[in-house]
């Protein structure tokens, strides 16, 4: 199985200042198909998840341009360019290469 | 607009049955491959299990710990998705999420239903 391994567990930031998560998996995400099916998705305090990220680095539809992905094989980032307040929340990253798992979370909170 | 519409949670025994369903509605649910994910109180996601479209097979994936005590099915002629869950304990207690897969991600979530393990 593949295990996700998100860092930090925790990210105090300032608003407007800018934030980077780090999530790294435990084997290549790369597919047979030659796409890496690596995503983000933000949790807002009692809401379902939301898809931010798919495939590295696509954006999803809605998702502001101040969201960003990186990365490749097994390390990858997220990042806000510009923390805002409705950002807060806890981020996942998940990988769909092999089933389906999802790394254990960053909560981003405003300082 | 897409909708997803998780029912059948509640309170269950240790050792009890549950069956959840989940009514889809904005997309061609027949051409999806959909998943259930969970969230114990407090915790992170944990994907429970698959179903893929039957196009592709049909075919079912579940997660090491519910894998031959959970079932994933779909009618696709009533857009609905189903998780039978037996022999349930309080490890299963959470929110389970019906969700929509798309090129690799989950582009859409339902709201969840609560299921409650306890004596």
């Amino acid at each position: 199985d593949i295990v996700m391994t998100q860092t930090p567990l925790s990210s105090p930031v300032t608003l407007g200042q800018p934030a980077s998560i780090s999530c790294r998996s435990s084997q290549s995400l790369v597919h047979s198909d030659g796409n890496t099916y690596l995503s983000w998705l933000q949790q807002r305090p009692g809401q379902p998840p939301r898809l931010l990220i798919y495939k590295i680095s696509n954006r999803f539809s809605g998702v502001p341009d101040r969201f960003s992905g990186s990365g490749a094989g097994t390390d990858f980032t997220l990042k806000i360019s510009r923390v805002e307040a409705e950002d807060v929340g806890v981020y996942y990253c998940m990988q769909a290469t092999q089933s389906l798992t999802f790394g254990g979370g960053t909560k981003v909170e405003i300082k | 607009e897409v909708q997803l519409v998780e029912s059948g949670g509640g309170l269950v025994k240790p050792g009890g049955s549950l069956r959840l369903s989940c009514a889809a509605s904005g997309f061609s649910f027949n051409d999806a491959w959909m998943s259930w994910v969970r969230q114990a109180p407090g915790k992170g996601l944990e994907w429970v299990g698959r179903i893929q479209r039957k196009a592709d097979g049909g075919t079912t994936d579940y997660v090491a710990p519910v894998k031959g005590r959970f079932t994933i099915s779909r009618d696709d002629s009533k857009n609905t998705l189903f998780l039978q869950m037996n022999s349930l304990k309080t490890d299963d207690t959470a929110v389970y999420y019906c969700a929509k897969e798309w090129f690799g991600a989950i582009d859409y979530w339902g709201q969840g239903t609560l299921v409650t393990v306890s004596s």
